[in-house]
């Protein structure tokens, strides 16, 4: 079966620091792997995703991923964090059971401070 | 072109009671997945329409069900409410059915079972 783990629940960073959420997947088939973000009461954005090719990925609002197969992490990096960045954070992967369906972590809650 | 849309944004109901959700998907997506999102948690594939035809279902009681419509609108029922379905109903529209497209998600509807 396949899962994916979202270790940290919380983090708090300060503004300008660099920041990465973690993001660990568990799969015995290919993967297609994804990171969501959602505002408060908003759905879910797409920041980024790796599907095939060059493993690093690099998103929108300054995102970048890694995708490691060795290591089956997906973690998600920004160089310098803005207080409008505050948000929760989802990885997702993609697995072909019948149909294509998202397996989403639990989410990291990304909170800025100034 | 416009976005995935949800109605109503917010419902309360009683235990035992039936809910329709809404959602317009994104003009030209033939597919449309519902999650249901629970307090704290992410997003749990509840079941997922191609050309009107269920085509892939999670981990959710046959009190969920589904519609598609040719217009690209979709329904999901939920019968005989439990305080547990409490949670954020989001749908996702995408392209195709048979790759691993990009998801779209709509602002959501919170359902409240007293």
């Amino acid at each position: 079966a396949q899962s994916v783990t979202q270790l940290d629940s919380q983090v708090p960073v300060f503004e300008e620091a660099p920041v990465e959420l973690r993001c660990n997947y568990s799969s015995s088939v290919s993967v297609y792997l994804f990171w969501y973000v959602q505002y408060p009461n908003q759905g879910l954005q797409l920041l980024l995703k790796y599907l095939s090719g060059s493993t690093l990925v690099k998103g929108i609002n300054g995102f970048e991923a890694e995708f490691n197969k060795s290591q089956t992490s997906f973690h998600l990096r920004k160089p310098s964090v803005h207080i409008s960045d505050t948000a929760e954070y989802f990885c997702a992967v993609s697995v072909l059971t019948g149909t294509y369906k998202y397996i989403f972590g639990t989410g990291t809650r990304l909170k800025v401070l100034a | 072109e416009t976005g995935v849309t949800q109605s109503p944004t917010h419902l309360i109901k009683t235990r035992g009671q039936q809910v329709t959700l809404r959602c317009s998907s994104q003009s030209g997506h033939n597919t449309v997945s519902w999650y249901q999102q629970a307090l704290g948690q992410g997003p749990q594939f509840i079941f997922q329409y191609y050309r009107e035809e269920e085509n892939g279902r999670g981990n959710f009681p046959p009190r969920f069900s589904g519609l598609q419509f040719p217009n690209y609108s979709s329904e999901l029922n939920v019968n005989a409410l439990e305080l547990d379905d409490s949670a954020l109903y989001l749908c996702a529209s995408s392209l195709v059915s048979g790759s691993p497209e990009t998801q779209y998600f709509g602002p959501g509807t919170r359902l409240l079972v007293l």
